[in-house]
């Protein structure tokens, strides 16, 4: 069974500062991964998908690797804002239908 | 654009009881799928459907029954609720347009149902 980890659970930075979230997979046989954002008592919003074939994504601020044969993926995020503050969680699409998420990490930036 | 939306948001129901969660889709996506979240397991597949009448089971079906009648609709019913139900319950769809039969595209999640069974 495929397993997701997310380092660190959680993270708090000053506003301005760049950073970077950890995502771990151990079955590499996978269809695509993708990085979503949820905030507290919300739904989860889509950031980025990078598709297997593909290295990685980037989205204004926001820039997504994949490196499939290590199992590993991370989010980079520049110029941190308030507005940044959410948890960020991983997810990896093994089959048609098995999206297999990491548990998050809870960001906060201090402004 | 609704996109998809849950109901109720919130529920508190006692053991034993049938409950329904609604889920509703504008998009006319053919797959959608049942979640649970809970501290320290991250979200995980109760069942799924690939199509209008299709539906499978995913990682934790037990005690859940689901239907799906109308591509827009997918309730998801707990026949007799357990205290180990209470979680919050986040449906999503995903629809076909690209990759191989749309299996690579981004899912799409709703607001959630926060149920709480005593």
């Amino acid at each position: 069974k495929q397993e997701v980890t997310q380092i660190p659970a959680a993270l708090s930075v000053p506003e301005g500062e760049n950073l970077v979230l950890n995502c771990s997979f151990t079955d590499s046989a996978i269809y695509n991964l993708q990085w979503f954002r949820q905030d507290p008592g919300k739904g989860l919003t889509s950031l980025l998908l990078i598709q297997s074939s593909q290295r990685e994504q980037t989205s204004g601020r926001l820039n997504a690797s994949l490196d499939k044969s290590s199992g590993r993926s991370t989010l980079y995020i520049a110029a941190s804002q308030p507005g940044d503050s959410a948890t960020y969680l991983c997810a990896v699409q093994t089959g048609a239908n098995n999206l297999f998420f990491g548990t998050g990490t809870r960001l906060t930036v201090i402004p | 654009d609704a996109g998809i939306t849950q109901s109720p948001r919130y529920k508190i129901t006692e053991t034993g009881r049938q409950v329904t969660l609604m889920c509703h889709q504008t998009w006319s996506h053919s797959y959608m799928f049942w979640y649970r979240q809970d501290l320290g397991h991250g979200l995980r597949l109760i069942y799924y459907s690939a199509a209008a009448d299709i539906t499978d089971k995913g990682e934790v079906p037990d005690g859940y029954v689901v239907s799906r009648s109308k591509t827009e609709n997918f309730p998801l019913t707990l026949e007799s609720a357990t205290r180990s139900q209470t979680s919050v319950y986040f449906c999503a769809s995903r629809g076909t347009s690209g990759g191989i039969h749309g299996k690579t595209d981004t899912q799409y999640f709703g607001p959630g149902t926060r149920l709480t069974v005593l």
